[in-house]
């Protein structure tokens, strides 16, 4: 399976927005990236995904660099109900998602 | 909406005492998948099924570990003979799609916590 290297931890201003960096160098073309977020005591949620596009919803937006090594996930305006763990996932024709250990996002009032 | 259940929410069991989860899943997903997820890890996939196949069960840790969903819709992890390295929570996931169309997202429960003294 495909990994994902993620930092452990971020911090950031409610209200500024927030970039949150994956690296996936042994992406395979066929492999689409999934974000998910984990908020305490709660099971994962998804947020975005896709495949070599930048993708947008009202969640948040997904840039995915050129040669799809890696991708970034992009609150526009973090609230402090955006505080959680954020996971970047390659998922790949088998379908099962494979989780990383994901970053720890902050929201600072 | 109703989203994927799970219960009990909470279960504490001796060692050696085996266990039932249930997961419901939302109404006509036809993937259900299992996690479980220890203390500031993140979730570690166990099994999965679409219909009432399982198709991969390569993530169960023992074969004291069992997963049936016999009718395509609720499903039940059982855990036999526990032992303490089996406290973790828990996960169900379900989608609408089958488990090869891999554009269709997951939608979790929150999980049973369990922990064996």
């Amino acid at each position: 399976d495909a990994k994902t290297t993620q930092p452990n931890s971020m911090e950031s201003n409610e209200e500024e927005p927030v970039h949150l960096p994956c690296n996936h160098s042994t992406i395979s073309g066929t492999d689409y990236i999934h974000w998910y977020r984990q908020l305490p005591s709660q099971g994962p949620e998804y947020v975005i995904h896709g495949l070599t596009s930048n993708v947008n919803n009202r969640m948040a937006s997904l840039a995915i660099a050129e040669d799809r090594k890696s991708s970034t996930l992009i609150l526009h305006r973090a609230t402090l109900r955006d505080a959680a763990v954020y996971y970047c996932i390659l998922r790949d024709r088998r379908g099962k998602l494979i989780f990383g250990q994901g970053t720890e996002l902050s929201v600072k009032p | 909406g109703a989203g994927v259940s799970q219960s009990p929410r909470y279960k504490v069991a001796k060692r050696g005492q085996d266990v039932a989860l249930r997961c419901d899943p939302i109404s006509g997903h036809v993937s259900l998948f299992w996690y479980q997820q220890a203390l500031g890890q993140g979730p570690e996939f166990l099994t999965y099924f679409q219909n009432e196949a399982q198709l991969d069960k390569s993530g169960l840790p023992s074969d004291r570990f069992f997963a049936e969903r016999p009718e395509g819709s609720v499903s039940t992890l059982k855990i036999q003979r526990t032992q303490q390295e089996d406290s973790a929570v828990y996960l169900c996931a379900s989608s609408l799609a089958g488990v090869n169309s891999y554009n269709s997202p997951l939608h979790f429960g929150n999980g049973t916590r369990l922990t064996v003294t």
